[in-house]
């Protein structure tokens, strides 16, 4: 099984902080997905990152690719209270379909 | 499109009770999926299917069936519920063309096993 573990598993912010969360592997990925989840709702597909080294931004999130493909990060620029919620990573496997996901950061933004 | 939907959306059965969660996607995907969401554990794979006809077990599919006859419904079966079962529920769906897999989840049903 490939894992992903993702850190912090909480954070708590005020409005207009910048933040970074982590997700780390000892496995290579052929790519890795960020996915967001409000609270009561399925979790929604952010990004996906698929060469080494990449960065992708939406708007004031931004998404790394590690070079050696085995770890991902996400940005959040002047944090908003729309931004709490559960971020998700996760990544197709070497072989089959079953995607892995890593457990999440609970983040909350408060005004 | 209304992307995938299920139902219902909170559910509470009595322990050895026996239910469906729905699930039907309108995208013409053929991958779908069912997960299950609890505090601490993350999403964790049940059953999947990559066509019409076509299932394999997940990481936790004990307790569970599924059938694939269309492209677009895939049900779970709880076949006799237990406590451990008290869970959040998601079916999800993909594509070959994504990058790898990308899923497409549903709002969830929240099942309470008394």
């Amino acid at each position: 099984t490939q894992l992903l573990e993702q850190s912090p598993q909480f954070l708590s912010i005020q409005e207009g902080e910048n933040l970074t969360v982590y997700c780390n592997s000892s496995s290579v990925f052929s790519s890795l997905q960020w996915y967001r989840q409000e609270p009561g709702e399925g979790p929604v597909l952010l990004v996906t990152v698929v060469t080494g080294g990449e960065v992708k931004k939406l708007k004031r999130l931004t998404f790394q690719f590690g070079d050696a493909r085995k770890d991902s990060s996400l940005h959040i620029t002047a944090a908003q209270p729309g931004d709490t919620g559960l971020y998700l990573c996760a990544g197709p496997p070497n072989s089959g379909y079953a995607l892995n996901f890593g457990k999440g950061t609970s983040l909350l933004v408060t005004p | 499109n209304a992307g995938v939907t299920q139902t219902p959306k909170f559910q509470v059965l009595k322990t050895g009770q026996s239910m469906t969660l729905q699930c039907a996607q309108d995208m013409n995907h053929e991958y779908m999926s069912w997960y299950r969401q609890d505090p601490g554990m993350g999403l964790r794979l049940i059953h999947y299917s990559v066509g019409a006809g076509i299932t394999d077990q997940g990481e936790v599919p004990n307790g569970y069936n599924v059938s694939r006859s269309t492209t677009e419904d895939f049900p779970l079966r709880l076949l006799s519920a237990a406590p451990s079962q008290t869970s959040v529920y998601f079916c999800a769906s993909s594509y070959s063309g994504t990058s790898g897999y990308e899923q497409y989840f549903g709002p969830g049903t929240r099942l309470t096993v008394t």
